[in-house]
């Protein structure tokens, strides 16, 4: 399927728990970011990357690590959950000033 | 700190008439402003932008102004129609600045379309 997809759509999972949600984008975009949306913040950038192997922090980095070996995939990993991390989380990509959004993955951490 | 907002976090239109969504913005250094639609369990959806050089876009029901004086954006919906009920974000970006395509986001606004 063309277009942005992320994988799973929903996930439960318990404190200190490794989680990794999958990114995966057809178009060949050289920008991708990971977001997290939550009730009064909007959207909040948690990593975003330029390129294949080529990343930098947003602004709420804290708990999560990313990496880019391809240009279509961009996973982000919660190295061991907390409560904090309930949450939307969003990829995207971007071919230049638009991103273009996936669905989104609903994470519960209990 | 904001440096987008959207001061109406909700918006009831009847049908057919125009919906307004507004935006602000306090960094002059913001050049490129973008409006995306969000249903519930879906990702944001692009709608329209515009360029700090301009100072109206139009794309068939949508148009954007920018008042770069006032640092205010808004979004005009016209006619409204019940399937554009979803919340609006309003969002920025600072190309010149060299931020690495980062956008900056307001909280958005819940606009209801009523038949």
């Amino acid at each position: 399927d063309a277009g942005i997809t992320q994988s799973p759509r929903y996930k439960i999972t318990e404190t200190g728990r490794q989680v990794t949600l999958m990114c995966h984008q057809t178009w060949s975009h050289s920008y991708m970011f990971w977001y997290r949306q939550d009730l009064g913040h909007g959207l909040r950038l948690i990593y975003y990357s330029a390129a294949a192997d080529i990343t930098d922090k947003g602004e709420v980095p804290d708990g999560y690590v990313v990496s880019r070996s391809k240009t279509e995939n961009f996973p982000l990993t919660l190295e061991s959950a907390t409560r904090s991390q309930t949450s939307v989380y969003f990829c995207a990509s971007s071919p230049y000033n638009e991103q273009f959004f996936g669905p989104g993955t609903r994470l519960t951490v209990l | 700190d904001q440096q987008v907002k959207q001061n109406s976090p909700s918006l009831s239109v009847q049908e057919g008439r125009i919906s307004i969504l507004n935006c602000d913005y306090t960094n002059s250094m913001f050049d490129y402003f973008l409006w995306y639609k969000k249903y519930p369990a879906e990702g944001p959806t692009f709608l329209i932008s515009i360029s700090s050089i301009k100072d109206k876009n139009e794309d068939g029901r949508f148009t954007v102004f920018l008042n770069k004086s006032a640092k205010h954006l808004s979004l005009h919906i016209v006619p409204s129609q019940p399937g554009d009920s979803a919340v609006y974000f309003c969002a920025a970006s600072a190309n010149n600045a060299g931020n690495n395509r980062k956008l900056i986001w307001g909280l958005g606004t819940s606009l209801a379309v009523n038949p």
